[in-house]
């Protein structure tokens, strides 16, 4: 089945700075991509996507990037605010089975 | 104007006890979803629902059972809970059925067991 890696599980950086969150998936035939966001005592929520049909989309200081043939896929947050600190969790989907499968998380703490 | 809503949002209860965790969504959305997240965050599907229909039913205990009354609706049953079952709960809906199709998070039920 589906095994989605991310890294890295923790990130702190410097207000300003710029975080990348990298993710892997297995099956070949994954073509949706979410990211989600989750503050603390609340639940994921969606961020940004992407299909496999575009390799980049960016939405303000976020954008992902999708290599399919490397199979990996990355999160990029350009200048880094406090209110960023949170969990960020990369999904890959699963055509044959209808299942999301979610990676790991990585904490990001964005320090003032 | 919550769009998912769960209730509720803390339910801390002792080892051989039922409980139920109620879901609303007002989304509109056709699925419905129940994830368990771990001490570790790690995210997993448990249940999904399509307009009442079970559609996913992972490999869970048949301690739990899901009961889903109307599309805008999904509750989770667990009978003899276990120490094991501490953990946050969150229900999901999304418009489409399928993984392409974005979710739309509550903001969790967390379970404790003692």
């Amino acid at each position: 089945g589906e095994n989605v890696e991310q890294h890295p599980s923790t990130l702190s950086v410097q207000e300003g700075d710029s975080a990348v969150i990298k993710c892997t998936y297995s099956d070949s035939a994954s073509n949706y991509f979410p990211w989600y966001k989750q503050e603390l005592g609340k639940g994921p929520q969606l961020i940004i996507d992407i299909r496999s049909n575009v390799g980049e989309k960016k939405d303000q200081r976020i954008a992902v990037t999708l290599n399919k043939t490397a199979k990996h896929f990355s999160l990029h947050i350009t200048e880094t605010q406090p209110e960023d600190s949170a969990v960020y969790f990369c999904a890959a989907s699963t055509p044959n089975t209808d299942k999301l499968i979610f990676g790991t998380g990585t904490r990001l703490q964005v320090f003032p | 104007d919550t769009a998912v809503s769960q209730t509720p949002k803390y339910l801390v209860t002792q080892m051989g006890n039922d409980k139920s965790i109620k879901c609303e969504q007002n989304l509109g959305h056709d699925t419905m979803y129940w994830y368990k997240q771990d001490s570790k965050k790690f995210l997993k599907i448990m249940f999904s629902y399509n307009n009442k229909e079970l559609i996913i039913n992972e490999t869970v205990p048949n301690r739990f059972s899901p009961k889903s009354p109307d599309k805008a609706h999904l509750n989770l049953h667990i009978n003899s809970l276990e120490l094991g079952d501490s953990a946050v709960y969150f229900c999901a809906s999304s418009q489409l059925t399928g993984s392409n199709s974005p979710l739309h998070f509550g903001n969790g039920t967390r379970l404790t067991v003692t």
